[in-house]
């Protein structure tokens, strides 16, 4: 398996400008989580979906934060407009089943930097 | 919501030794996994271990559950070790994994 896989790597933007951020998850994984990570905050979960479904987003920042999950292979994390504070590395991972239980494997991330 | 505490903050090493990490956290938990974050950010799942001891390689860890504890043991060390080393855990009654601070290793040659 190719693992979860994210797009782009590096993303630069200037504030105000929408940013796409991509994610697939690994095939048969039910479970997709975005986290962001800051030398501030360290590691912090931003949102999670079950079977397709947003099951907790109360980790996202505001309302210019958005997520979607159309189907079991794809995810969107959409930063809209976008400011320096937004600024980070955002990995997604999955896992099998609930965050209850299963191992929970990382992309790679996007290093965002908003100008 | 749980606290999640890892030491050593920081840990330097020669090539060889060998060392612990712990976490320490606040509640009871369901879920508890080992992340090791290489200097080029990628983040590797090490261990998934709620309770009892696993062994991968040189690496092993140990939860006691009861004690709300976990420790990562790292043998004969390796420049490759060196990133940050990151507890998650899930309290039994949440939804979601906490992150500690982590532990940040320096493996020298």
């Amino acid at each position: 398996d190719a693992g979860v896989i994210q797009s782009p790597r590096h993303e630069v933007t200037e504030m105000g400008q929408e940013v796409t951020l991509r994610c697939k998850p690994i095939s048969g994984h039910n479970s997709l989580f975005w986290y962001r990570q800051t030398m501030m905050r360290g590691l912090e979960l931003l949102i999670y979906f079950n079977n397709n479904v947003p099951i907790d987003d109360s980790g996202m920042p505001e309302d210019r934060f958005s997520a979607k999950m159309p189907n079991a292979s794809f995810s969107t994390l959409k930063i809209q407009p976008s400011e320096p504070r937004d600024s980070a590395v955002y990995f997604c991972a999955s896992s099998f089943q609930s965050a209850d239980r299963g191992k929970l494997f990382f992309g790679s991330g996007t290093q965002l930097s908003v100008l | 919501g749980i606290q999640v505490e890892q030491s050593p903050p920081d840990l330097i090493l020669q090539e060889g030794a060998n060392s612990t990490l712990r976490c320490n956290f606040s509640d009871s938990v369901n879920n508890l996994q080992w992340f090791h974050q290489n200097p080029w950010g990628q983040l590797i799942n090490l261990f998934y271990i709620p309770s009892g001891t696993k062994q991968n390689g040189r690496l092993s860890a140990t939860t006691v559950a009861t004690e709300r504890y976990s420790l990562l043991y790292i043998s004969s060390s390796q420049t490759t070790d060196s990133g940050v080393y990151f507890c998650a855990v899930k309290e039994t009654s949440g939804s979601r994994l906490t992150f500690g601070e982590g532990t940040q290793l320096t493996v020298n040659p």
